[in-house]
């Protein structure tokens, strides 16, 4: 199957910095990707869709402020976290999807940001 | 009431069970029914895809979707050490939308 890429797969920081998640589609174009949390015990919370060239579409609820999203490439989407909170400390997903329309969904191996 | 509704466990089974996992939801228009497994700090793989109603058997593994209960279900079959994972349900309303809605996911435990 498609290979979808995370960096990086675990993070620390200190609280008001910000972090840079990036996810990457190996061998395959994906031209929409998607942002995900997962806190602990919980589902994954879909946070945005990112298409390449626009800008992403942002889920109820979620602060497009505070989480940036570019999808520069059709293979590279990033999610940074702007000024982080001990709140902000989650489990971060992302996928991607092949082709247009009914293309498959991968998914990546996840972030798992800590602030402190 | 949430959109889609999942025990979370956790389920211990024995080496060999046959494992039964369910989801209910409440949204008639999804029409589009998935199951995922999670390791432990990975990111989620596709178990099974379906469509409608009915049964779909994949090796040791089957899906059920009854959608007149709203209700779906995944049986595993010869459950094996290797299937302890976090499983969790995905459904959406239309074939090119993969904004999903998931359920909490049911971490299982098969002791050898």
């Amino acid at each position: 199957g498609a290979v979808v890429s995370q960096h990086p797969s675990w993070v620390i920081c200190k609280s008001g910095t910000s972090v840079k998640i990036e996810c990457r589609s190996l061998d395959f174009q994906a031209t929409t990707m998607f942002w995900y949390r997962q806190f602990p015990k919980q589902s994954l919370m879909l946070m945005a869709t990112s298409n390449e060239g626009s800008k992403a579409t942002y889920e109820q609820g979620v602060e497009k402020d505070k989480f940036l999203i570019n999808h520069a490439s059709l293979t590279l989407s990033t999610l940074t976290v702007t000024s982080a909170h001990p709140e902000d400390s989650s489990f971060y997903i992302c996928s991607a999807q092949t082709g247009w329309g009914t293309g498959e969904l991968f998914f990546g191996e996840g972030s798992r940001l800590t602030v402190l | 009431q949430k959109e889609v509704e999942q025990d979370p466990g956790p389920l211990s089974v024995p080496e060999g069970a046959i494992v039964s996992l369910n989801c209910t939801y409440s949204n008639s228009a999804f029409q589009y029914f998935m199951w995922y497994r999670q390791y432990s700090r990975k990111g989620p793989e596709l178990l099974m895809y379906t469509y409608s109603s009915g049964n779909k058997e994949d090796g040791r593994f089957t899906a059920q979707v009854d959608k007149s209960s709203k209700y779906i279900s995944l049986f595993i079959r010869d459950s094996q050490p290797s299937d302890s994972a976090t499983y969790l349900c995905a459904m959406t309303a239309s074939a090119g939308s993969y904004q999903l809605t998931f359920g909490k996911g049911t971490k299982l435990s098969v002791i050898p």
